[in-house]
């Protein structure tokens, strides 16, 4: 069955923009999470989605933000950048992002802020 | 502050070697798990260990969870090229069935050929 799938893979944004990134994720799976990955902090965890609600969220300012719709996509956006949100973000599904359930990441969306 | 420490951060061997790499906390886990992560790819979940001294073993790969449930180690034995990657270690410090992952900053493996 096809993976977790992140678009766009790489951009580039100047600061004071804003961008959204979007994920599909497996089919069936109904929970969503996002990272940021950067080499000096590592996975981050961004926020949680199950059934188009917000379960968890990490601890980022309010620019970054996310949904989830009725066919369990999501995106995140993040306005007004910065050049530190130059990052990997990842995105996870899993079924129902329960303990047990095995997480499957994308392939991240490279963004850079210059 | 990290509450998950990795070491060594960056690891360079011959293929052939055996390596060790540990994942070190002084918070208790429910589980952990291991993820590799390959050059522009997301991570790849590994291994889940859930007791505390369980022993689990992947192929060549040997994951031990401490009997604490703070701690754990990834022992790579006749390490090959295609074991290069980044390591991660995860715990969950979740209660019940809700999951809160706390991961560590990870360990650069490369094995040269």
């Amino acid at each position: 069955k096809a993976g977790v799938t992140q678009t766009p893979r790489y951009l580039i944004k100047t600061r004071g923009q804003q961008v959204t990134l979007s994920c599909s994720p497996i089919s069936g799976h109904r929970s969503v999470s996002w990272y940021q990955q950067t080499p000096g902090q590592g996975l981050q965890f961004l926020f949680e989605y199950f059934s188009e609600t917000q379960r968890n969220k990490g601890n980022f300012p309010g620019r970054f933000s996310g949904r989830q719709f009725s066919n369990s996509r999501s995106e995140m956006n993040v306005s007004t950048l910065e050049l530190g949100d130059s990052a990997l973000y990842l995105c996870a599904s899993s079924l129902a992002g329960t303990a047990v359930d095995t997480i499957y990441f994308g392939e991240g969306s490279w963004l850079t802020v210059v | 502050t990290q509450l998950l420490e990795q070491s060594p951060q960056f690891l360079s061997i011959q293929e052939g070697e055996n390596l060790t790499v540990y994942c070190n906390s002084s918070s208790v886990f429910s589980s952990l798990q291991w993820y590799r992560q390959e050059p522009g790819e997301g991570p790849v979940l590994l291994v889940t260990v859930v007791t505390g001294g369980e022993v689990k073993k992947l192929k060549r790969l040997t994951f031990q969870f401490g009997d604490a449930r703070k701690d754990s180690s990834l022992h790579i034995t006749a390490a090959q090229t295609g074991d290069t990657g980044l390591y991660l270690c995860a715990g969950d410090r979740g209660a019940g069935n809700n999951r809160k992952l706390i991961w560590g900053l990870g360990t650069s493996l490369a094995v040269n050929p």
